[in-house]
């Protein structure tokens, strides 16, 4: 089976421009989940969906930050304006409901750098 | 969400078992135990999950005491390919998955 698909793997942009990154869940699984990790913060909980409906978005830094999931096998993280300390590397984690405590399951993440 | 406290780094030499001890004085009820292997440049991996008493698979035993307020995660015989960083965190289902990874432990295992 196919894990959690992130594109791109890699971004290097100029601050000011729009950032757009890209995430495929694992079929099957409704909750989907965007991380940030950065050495100085550590692996942060940006915002989570569940069906597609984002649950808590306390996580997101402010409102250049945007997640939308429209289908259950696609969500995007928006940054309108980048700017240079959004330079991290964000994770995509999808989650099956089905069963306890079911695990998250982790893209291998896309390394943004703003320049 | 009950907090996490682990040790920062541990150093390992090949074959030797590691214990990684985990600390969630304020762990609910309906909390489970979760741990997480991450390697550089990779996104965290499931390694193993549990409620109460002892848990094994293929890749680790996790150990919880009767009053859950900490856990161990043993790693039998580690591996320079065991060196990486790991996370200990509780949840419950009922949060909607929601887990907050703390520092980690990075464990560096040496020849």
């Amino acid at each position: 089976d196919a894990g959690v698909i992130q594109s791109p793997r890699h971004e290097v942009t100029e601050m000011g421009q729009e950032v757009t990154l890209r995430c495929k869940p694992i079929s099957g699984h409704n909750s989907l989940f965007w991380y940030r990790q950065t050495m100085m913060r550590g692996l942060e909980l940006l915002i989570y969906f569940n069906n597609n409906v984002p649950i808590d978005d306390s996580g997101m830094p402010e409102d250049r930050f945007s997640a939308k999931m429209p289908n259950a096998s696609f969500s995007t993280l928006k940054i309108q304006p980048s700017e240079p300390r959004d330079s991290a590397v964000y994770f995509c984690a999808s989650r099956a409901e089905r069963g306890p405590n079911q695990p998250q399951h982790f893209g291998d993440g896309t390394r943004l750098s703003i320049l | 969400l009950a907090k996490t406290t682990q040790p920062i780094s541990m150093d390992s030499y090949e074959g030797q078992e590691v214990n990684i001890t985990c600390s969630h004085n304020n762990i609910a009820t309906n909390d489970y135990i979760t741990w997480y292997q991450q390697f550089p440049s990779q996104g965290p991996r499931f390694i193993i999950q549990g409620y109460k008493t002892k848990v094994t698979n293929e890749v680790a035993s996790l150990f919880i005491p009767a009053d859950r307020k900490s856990s161990t995660l043993s790693l039998p015989r580690v591996s320079l390919s065991d060196t990486a960083v790991y996370y200990c965190l509780v949840g419950a289902h009922n949060q909607g998955g929601k887990l907050i990874f703390g520092q980690g432990t990075e464990l560096s295992v040496k020849p």
